[in-house]
């Protein structure tokens, strides 16, 4: 099956800071990425949906000034928590869509992050 | 945004036991389909069910479709320690966006 990579799987930072989170498809051509947060014990809430060469579509309620998405490839996108507080403090997945006729996604390993 | 809704929130069973979880949705669907997530893990594609499909096997799992009332099951038949985990229903409708439900978290004990 297609396989799908994040980085880094885990990650601490200070409050203030920015991070990036990886997304890769390792052997197909995602035309479209989608991240999702995953709050402990709860369900996948869709943060954003990202096509290659265009902007990221947001879902309501998502900053978009504050979760940076960049599709740059047919096989990276990337997720940049901007200015990281607390509250952001989740687990982050993504996962990837290569166009097929019905909308299979493969999800990536997921990232931890950790905001102190 | 999230419209499904499963049950049962946990289930707990004995090793070769079957599992039945069920999972409803609001609005109309192209497909449905179930995942399962280990614990801090990513999660697995375990079966798509189509719209004009009723019932579908894979391995030791079965999904039904009952989309006059908007309503799916997935059982697990024989489990096994290595299925725990929680397992989630994810809708799509045109826009190919997934809307997943609650989940339901299986511990089988040994």
């Amino acid at each position: 099956g297609a396989v799908v990579s994040q980085h880094p799987s885990r990650v601490i930072c200070k409050s203030g800071t920015s991070v990036k989170i990886e997304c890769r498809s390792l052997d197909f051509q995602a035309t479209t990425m989608f991240w999702y947060r995953q709050f402990p014990k709860q369900s996948l809430m869709l943060m954003a949906t990202s096509n290659e060469g265009s902007k990221a579509t947001y879902e309501q309620g998502v900053e978009k000034d504050k979760f940076l998405i960049n599709h740059a490839s047919l096989t990276l996108s990337t997720l940049t928590v901007t200015s990281a507080h607390p509250e952001d403090s989740s687990f982050y997945i993504c996962s990837a869509s290569g166009g097929l006729g019905y909308n299979e996604q493969f999800f990536g390993p997921g990232t931890r992050l950790t905001v102190l | 945004s999230q419209q499904g809704e499963e049950d049962p929130q946990a289930l707990s069973i004995q090793e070769g036991e079957n599992a039945t979880m069920n999972c409803s949705y609001k609005t109309s669907i192209n497909n449905l389909q179930w995942y399962r997530q280990n614990s801090g893990r990513g999660l697995v594609h375990l079966i798509l069910i189509r719209s004009n499909e009723r019932e579908k096997h894979s391995g030791r799992l079965r999904v039904t479709l009952d989309t006059s009332k908007k309503s799916s099951s997935l059982l697990i038949t024989a489990s096994r320690a290595a299925d725990t985990a929680s397992y989630f229903c994810a809708t799509d409708a045109d826009d190919y966006k997934l809307s997943f439900g609650a989940g339901t978290t299986v511990t089988v004990r040994a």
